[in-house]
């Protein structure tokens, strides 16, 4: 089955403690995304990748890495995560030149305290 | 102003009337338009694409795109109970192919 994975899909943290929140496409797809998505304030993306070791800064990138060393998997890191990074985050990916119709997987819900 | 806006609802239909979902954007040069369905507690999912002006239709879907006005609608024709959702739209702009830009939603309520 195609499909997008992530995990954890639920997380408690506290402040000042790293993390990674794995993503795993199936589809072969060459671009991957993270978004996080917030009330009123809709999906906002965080980072891509258009291929493998080739990432760039979304809308909303404090705070956050990524990497992309293999094609399959795009992991987020919170080097040290504060409150203001509860959020349920997406991972994305698409087989079309770049952020056209993706693929998102289920989500993960985070929450720092 | 937001780049992409959306009226947050709820949108209120009766079981079988059309539901028309709208949004404008603010990047004259954006070229490619999404809608996105998202259920409670789930994940995003692509129900539309449209890139040319005019209408597209899919099933019981209907992308309408006007790019002098900077408006793309979502018609639901035959509304069920099961579309009561979110439905976000999201246009790839200025910034290029590698970003998509969503608004905050407009919650369909359907009711039988």
């Amino acid at each position: 089955e195609a499909q997008v994975t992530q995990n954890p899909r639920y997380l408690i943290t506290v402040t000042g403690k790293k993390l990674t929140v794995t993503c795993s496409q199936n589809m072969n797809h060459e671009y991957m995304s993270w978004y996080r998505q917030d009330p009123g304030l809709g999906l906002r993306q965080i980072y891509y990748s258009m291929n493998v070791e080739v990432t760039d800064k979304g809308d909303v990138p404090e705070g956050y890495k990524v990497s992309r060393k293999e094609k399959r998997n795009f992991p987020l890191i919170l080097e040290s995560p504060s409150p203001n990074q509860t959020s349920l985050y997406f991972c994305a990916s698409s087989s079309d030149r770049g952020a056209s119709e993706q693929y998102f997987g289920p989500g993960t819900r985070l929450t720092v305290t | 102003q937001k780049e992409v806006e959306q009226n947050s609802g709820p949108l209120s239909v009766p079981e079988g009337a059309i539901a028309s979902l709208n949004c404008t954007y603010s990047d004259r040069v954006s070229q490619s338009f999404f809608w996105y369905r998202q259920y409670s507690g789930k994940s995003p999912e692509l129900i539309m694409s449209i890139y040319s002006n005019g209408d597209k239709e899919d099933g019981r879907f209907t992308a309408q795109l006007n790019k002098a006005s900077q408006y793309v609608s979502l018609l639901i024709r035959d509304s069920q109970p099961s579309d009561s959702a979110t439905y976000l739209c999201a246009v790839i702009g200025s910034g290029g192919y590698n970003k998509l830009i969503f608004g905050a939603g407009t919650r369909l309520a359907v009711h039988p």
